[in-house]
């Protein structure tokens, strides 16, 4: 498996918290991706960015902000929790952008209930 | 509207056999279209990615072909295994955006 950690596993919350997703890599790439899973709608792009400070939205980027202050972490913030948002979040990383000969490589996602 | 459809039902085969899983695209000119495995609460690992000029490609038991006009990308895996029982999802860049647009994925089911 690529070095890509995403920290917590699993976790519930409430309707109307904040909450931060981690992803960390060990890879150097400049590139880092957050997607959602949910059944009938399968992955969908939240946000992604392409280098330190770079950021751009992705299809379903309302309600989501991102951060990415060091090549090796990228955050996933919820700012007010909805129940909307229960869904697996996958945090995918390539070398450079996907399509020059460079696939995604991605975490074993973290499972998010909003309650 | 711009849509990419995979077989939502799943697909059951016997060992031994050939899978054949189904992409089809509307409203994309795709340069690429990549194919990828999903394990039950695991991420989504990459398989094989081609070309929009590459009519075919293999990889060991794995083979993708792209049809542009057709729209259509089939995934084969010939003398199928349980151990290829897992989610395949189909990939594609949405106008050379560096953003990969996935399919709902196709579950294929080996049976010993």
């Amino acid at each position: 498996d690529a070095g890509i950690t995403q920290s917590p596993r699993h976790k519930v919350t409430e309707t109307g918290t904040p909450v931060t997703l981690r992803c960390h890599q060990t890879e150097n790439h400049r590139y880092m991706y957050w997607y959602r899973q949910d059944p009938g709608h399968g992955l969908r792009l939240i946000h992604y960015s392409y280098g330190v400070k770079d950021t751009d939205k992705g299809e379903v980027s309302d309600g989501y902000s991102v951060s990415r202050s060091k090549t090796e972490d990228f955050l996933l913030t919820l700012e007010s929790a909805t129940s909307s948002q229960t869904s697996v979040y996958f945090c995918a990383i390539s070398e450079s952008r996907t399509g020059e000969n460079s696939p995604l490589h991605f975490g074993n996602g973290t499972r998010l209930t909003v309650t | 509207s711009q849509k990419i459809e995979q077989n939502s039902e799943a697909l059951n085969i016997q060992e031994g056999k050939t899978a054949t899983l189904t992409c089809n695209y509307t409203n994309y000119s795709p340069a690429y279209l990549q194919w990828y495995r999903q394990d039950p609460g695991r991420g989504p690992v990459f398989l094989l990615l081609i070309r929009e000029n590459e009519k075919e490609k293999r990889k060991e038991r794995l083979k993708v072909t792209f049809d542009t006009t057709l729209k259509q990308s089939l995934f084969h895996i010939t003398a199928s295994q349980p151990a290829d029982s897992a989610t395949y999802l189909c990939a594609l860049d949405s106008g050379n955006t560096g953003k990969l647009i996935f399919g709902q994925g196709t579950t294929l089911q080996v049976k010993p």
